[in-house]
């Protein structure tokens, strides 16, 4: 079945360094992919999204560019904040599928530091 | 209001209990989503509805578990005699469409722990 893979955290960074987080994907179909952020105490929350090969999806500085060629959709950002403490899930939703749901990654913890 | 909002919080239940968690979507939205969360891991699909289709539930992991939402809109996940292996975040999400490009608004989540 559909499956992403990320890589494992945590993830500890110095405030403005750059930031990548792997994701690979294995899907039948054409898939849709995400970036999820779960900040502490709060909800998930959409971070950004790309719907088909070469979109690239970005928001409050993260980017991730759909790679078909190389199942991928790696997160980067170019100076992290230590607001940007947070876990990251990658996602995918097959498009055949009417309800969207989605598959997740198992996450990956980022602790920025001061 | 604003969001999707999820109750209890948090809830503790002794092995072989019966719980029901309570998810209200945001207002008008069609899809609602059950999602599990173990500690670690990333949310696993449970079931989804379609105002008040339960349109998948392919993901549900016994027949101890059973979602209803009776009237399009609040929506209860109900397990029964539970486990410890139920231990976990339960998340709702909900999406005025049900399209692939239709975001997903989650909850905070139910944490349920078995005892």
């Amino acid at each position: 079945g559909d499956s992403v893979t990320q890589m494992e955290g945590p993830v500890t960074l110095s405030e403005e360094a750059f930031l990548t987080i792997n994701c690979t994907y294995t899907a039948t179909g054409y898939p849709s992919l995400f970036w999820y952020v779960q900040y502490p105490g709060e909800g998930l929350q959409l971070l950004l999204k790309a719907t088909k090969a070469d979109d690239k999806g970005s928001n409050k500085g993260f980017e991730a560019t759909y790679r078909k060629e190389t199942t991928s959709f790696h997160l980067e950002k170019g100076s992290v904040q230590v607001s940007d403490s947070a876990v990251y899930f990658c996602a995918l939703s097959d498009r055949t599928n009417q309800g969207g749901k989605l598959i997740f990654g198992q996450g990956t913890e980022l602790s920025v530091k001061p | 209001g604003a969001g999707v909002s999820q109750s209890p919080r948090y809830k503790v239940a002794k092995r072989g209990q019966d719980v029901a968690l309570r998810c209200d979507p945001i207002s008008g939205h069609v899809s609602l989503f059950w999602y599990q969360q173990a500690l670690g891991q990333g949310p696993e699909f449970l079931t989804y509805f379609q105002n008040e289709a339960q349109l998948d539930k392919s993901g549900l992991p016994s027949d101890r578990f059973f979602a209803e939402r009776p009237e399009g809109s609040v929506s209860t996940l109900k397990i029964q005699r539970t486990q410890q292996e139920d231990s976990a975040v339960y998340l709702c999400a909900s999406s005025s469409g049900q399209g692939v490009n239709t975001e997903a608004f989650f909850g905070q989540g139910t944490r349920l722990t078995v005892v």
